[in-house]
């Protein structure tokens, strides 16, 4: 079955700068959702991208959805301490079942 | 308004013994999900309910692991005869979503989870 892989696992980053996190799908998906978990807490959900090519914005968060819909980004300028915490994508295996990213660990530098 | 509220947060069992761990979705939502979600992982898929119909149960892991939501409400997830491999916080999420349509937004909501620690 469709399966979506995260990369990269862990990304340590100096407060202040940039970085992009990774979602890749086997197959074409219908659309693509991002949720966040902060450490202890539980998965609150971002976005969901459904059109080839969209992007999205939430403040300093950008969100793409790729062209040919089998890969999703999510960007993040001017890295705060408030975005520590695992970003996992979920891409649907069909009208309610989402597949799960084992998502992108952030922590951040002072 | 009330999110998804599940209890108890913490459940320490010991092997061979039940649980039963409780899940209170958002008033009104038709589907809940329930997840376990093992350390460094992304949630992994139990079982989803539409209203008391439960419609998917493949992703429990064995017989030991029983669902239920008789009045299209409050949700119960029970395991028996706890394993130690059992040890994972387990999420119930709600959506207002009905299945059937792939773009419909179906964000879910998920409650704070209940880590069960079997010994």
């Amino acid at each position: 079955g469709q399966q979506v892989m995260q990369i990269p696992q862990y990304q340590h980053v100096q407060e202040g700068e940039d970085f992009t996190t990774y979602c890749n799908s086997s197959t074409t998906l219908s659309n693509i959702q991002w949720y966040k978990q902060r450490p202890g807490g539980h998965p609150v959900f971002l976005i969901q991208l459904v059109k080839s090519g969209e992007v999205k914005k939430q403040k300093r968060l950008t969100f793409q959805f790729g062209e040919a819909k089998k890969n999703s980004s999510l960007h993040i300028t001017a890295t705060q301490t408030t975005d520590v915490g695992t970003y996992f994508c979920a891409g649907p295996l069909n009208d309610y079942k989402l597949s799960f990213g084992a998502g992108t660990t952030v922590t951040v530098r002072a | 308004g009330a999110g998804v509220s599940q209890s108890p947060r913490y459940k320490v069992a010991k092997r061979g013994q039940d649980v039963a761990l409780r899940c209170d979705p958002i008033s009104g939502h038709v589907s809940l999900f329930w997840y376990q979600q093992a350390l460094g992982q992304g949630p992994e898929f139990l079982t989803y309910f539409q209203n008391e119909a439960q419609l998917d149960k493949s992703g429990l892991p064995s017989d030991r692991f029983f669902a239920e939501r008789p009045e299209g409400s409050v949700s119960t997830l029970k395991i028996q005869r706890t394993q130690q491999e059992d040890s994972a916080v387990y999420l119930c999420a709600s959506s207002r979503a009905v299945a059937g349509g792939l773009r419909t937004y179906n964000e879910q909501f998920f409650g704070p989870g209940t880590r069960l620690t079997v010994l």
